[in-house]
């Protein structure tokens, strides 16, 4: 499909392991956002990137939250010595422009469970 | 970004027609209303977008009155399979950037 694709679905960590989340977004699509959905709750920004530029990332919770896109396609979310306040689902969304009128397309996410 | 409040969560039956109404009092005059639509285990979804009057689509009607202060979503004849999350959301046309999602209105068929 031409979706946007998240890997893993699924992911279980123990309380103090690094993690990393994979986000393929639209071929072609210049915006790509990550998000943070707890349960009950409405997506929280994260981070923006326009190509390989990290314009926005206002609302990475803390520093042991990196975010890259390197060749301005696939994105990682890395979470460092993962705390159980991490535990939620993380969304990737992507939109063939640079303003935010665009639709956005959401991925299904990564649910993240941390023990 | 101007803040948006909805209801909580509405009930309704199958066939009826669903309005969720989204309060922006402090929209500005470049600012646009989106909804998207959340299932259970998925993304958002968008499901229409518009500036001012009437907006249709295959989906549902978005209606914002001439103050824009306030807009609503209708959906015609739901089904089981409209229940989900649906969210309003204002954003400034031309902005890049983030937008900001608030709680949501749970919609139960």
């Amino acid at each position: 499909g031409a979706g946007v694709s998240q890997s893993p679905r699924y992911k279980v960590a123990k309380r103090g392991q690094d993690v990393a989340l994979r986000c393929d977004p639209i071929s072609g699509h210049v915006s790509l956002f990550w998000y943070q959905q707890a349960l009950g709750q409405g997506p929280e920004f994260l981070t923006y990137f326009q190509n390989e530029a990290q314009l926005d990332k206002s609302g990475l919770p803390s520093d042991r939250f990196f975010a890259e896109r390197p060749e301005g396609s696939v994105s990682t979310l890395k979470i460092q010595r993962t705390q159980q306040e991490d535990s939620a689902v993380y969304l990737c969304a992507s939109s063939l422009g640079q303003i935010s009128s665009e639709k956005l397309f959401f991925g299904s996410g990564t649910q993240l469970s941390v023990l | 970004l101007a803040k948006t409040t909805q209801p909580i969560s509405m009930d309704s039956y199958e066939g009826q027609e669903v309005n969720i109404t989204c309060s922006h009092n402090n929209i500005a005059t470049n600012d646009y209303i989106t909804w998207y639509q959340q299932f259970p285990s998925q993304g958002p979804r968008f499901i229409i977008q518009g500036y001012k009057t009437k907006v249709t689509n295959e989906v549902a009607s978005l209606f914002i009155p001439a103050d824009r202060k306030s807009s609503t979503l209708s959906l015609p004849r739901v089904s089981l399979s409209d229940t989900a999350v649906y969210y309003c959301l204002v954003g400034e046309t031309g902005n890049t950037g983030k937008l900001i999602f608030g709680q949501g209105t749970t919609l139960q068929v």
